[in-house]
């Protein structure tokens, strides 16, 4: 597979649940970023990760945890959630998060999240 | 923090016609990048073009043109000769020079009619 591919594509799941969404990248880049996207709302990027590190996180609930155990993935882990936290989740990935070579970000398909 | 606004929720052009769709942005940045990204029905977004602040030239990509406008803190994004693929929801992005973040107008809902 090419890409940035993103699984699952739909979630269903109480606010009891775990759960965890997955995202690879065939592109050997460096940097991967978690998104979410809400109806009638701008783009929210939630977490950057350069190089496997933590480098950006947008004051997000601690009920979604992101893990990135190498460059080629990215998890968010996600428990107790809330109902407004459903919402489109995307990943994406640029070759570095900083300088002219972050400016192109690759997207997934997302994983479209529900939660009862 | 910056903000980028879209304020034409959606938007419709006849097929083979051309249309701009207009981007504002708010910042004190000098240096900076601006962008336009489509997200087909799929939902995978993809870039569409993007400028550097500190070129004067607006960037050109086949039928997509910007119309940037440094002082007026305007990014405006043409499509000429519409096709019917070009029916998505356009995002326009900006990036500061420095930093990690990102940040996203709501976007414009582009309908293309046959």
């Amino acid at each position: 597979e090419t890409g940035v591919t993103q699984t699952p594509r739909h979630l269903v799941m109480g606010m009891t649940n775990k759960k965890s969404l997955k995202c690879e990248q065939h592109l050997g880049h460096n940097a991967m970023y978690w998104y979410k996207q809400s109806a009638k709302k701008p783009l929210e990027l939630m977490f950057v990760y350069s190089l496997e590190e933590r480098v950006e996180n947008n004051s997000v609930p601690s009920r979604f945890s992101p893990e990135c155990p190498n460059s080629s993935h990215l998890f968010l882990h996600l428990h107790t959630l809330q109902p407004e936290d459903s919402a489109l989740y995307l990943c994406a990935s640029s070759l570095r998060s900083w300088g002219l070579a972050s400016n192109e970000q690759f997207f997934g398909p997302g994983t479209r999240l529900t939660v009862l | 923090a910056q903000t980028v606004t879209q304020s034409q929720p959606e938007m419709s052009v006849q097929e083979a016609e051309t249309v701009t769709l207009s981007c504002t942005y708010d910042t004190s940045e000098s240096d900076y990048y601006l962008f336009w990204y489509k997200q087909p029905p799929s939902r995978q977004m993809i870039l569409v073009i993007r400028q550097e602040a500190y070129k004067q030239q607006n960037a050109t990509e086949n039928r997509f043109s910007v119309n940037f406008q440094k002082a007026a803190k305007s990014f405006s994004l043409k499509i000429s000769d519409s096709q019917l693929g070009d029916a998505a929801m356009y995002f326009c992005a900006y990036r500061s020079d420095t930093g990690n973040q990102f940040y996203f107008g709501t976007g414009t809902s582009l309908t293309v009619i046959p």
